[in-house]
């Protein structure tokens, strides 16, 4: 079946730097888009970043444009973030989901269980 | 950035109840809207995108629609396994952006 994991969460001081990684199993990675999305504790979600099936293709939002890094191997069949400059305003819940693109569909299905960064000094 | 503007944001409905959802556009997106319900503690599901479709596997009485920029999640008969809190996206334009949440609970 069809599954993602992220990892790479954790506690970091203001500043810091982390690396997220999604790997995923049950599909053919290398046919879809991959998209991170975030949820700070008891608030809404967030859309963050996504990257076409080839890697050629990427947009970040403005709120972490310049900070965070999308990446992917799909040799591998993994997915990273790369953030960098990470503010208190970073913490949250971060999500990888492979993203259907179909036509004019997009979805986002499914997504994994989601790993914790705090940032906190 | 394209605003969605969801409400409620919670409800309290017996079960059995018809429950309804809306969220609002801040411009036109055509159908390019998904519904996602997530579980305490869980990661979102998709649940119907295109406005209206029900992903498959999804329980039919779940359903959507759209008017202009006003778009409907409906649940016909609430369940206990449907307390959640869902979140409308859009898709029409980056960023996509999400809905506030709409928390449902059993009266």
């Amino acid at each position: 079946q069809v599954q993602l994991v992220e990892s790479g969460g954790g506690l970091v001081k203001p500043g810091g730097s982390l690396r997220l990684s999604c790997a995923t199993s049950g599909f053919t990675f290398s046919d879809y888009y991959m998209t991170w999305i975030r949820q700070a504790p008891g608030k809404g979600l967030e859309w963050v970043s996504y990257i076409s099936s080839s890697g050629s293709t990427i947009y970040y939002a403005d709120s972490v444009k310049g900070r965070f890094t999308i990446s992917r191997d799909n040799a591998k069949n993994s997915m990273y973030l790369q953030m960098n400059s990470l503010r208190a305003e970073d913490t949250a819940v971060y999500y990888c989901a492979r993203t259907v693109a179909v036509a004019g569909t997009r979805g986002l299905d499914p997504w994994g269980q989601g790993t914790l960064v705090t940032v906190s000094s | 950035d394209i605003q969605m503007t969801q409400s409620p944001s919670s409800l309290s409905a017996s079960v059995g109840d018809r429950v309804t959802i809306t969220c609002q556009a801040s411009q036109y997106i055509s159908n390019y809207l998904n519904w996602y319900q997530q579980k305490l503690g869980k990661a979102p599901r998709l649940l119907i995108y295109d406005a209206s479709n029900l992903k498959t596997g999804v329980p039919s009485r779940f359903s959507g629609s759209r008017s202009g920029t006003d778009f409907t999640f409906t649940i016909s008969s609430l369940q206990p396994e449907d307390i959640a809190t869902y979140y409308c996206q859009q898709y029409d334009d980056l960023p996509w952006t999400f809905g506030q949440g709409t928390k449902v609970e059993i009266k």
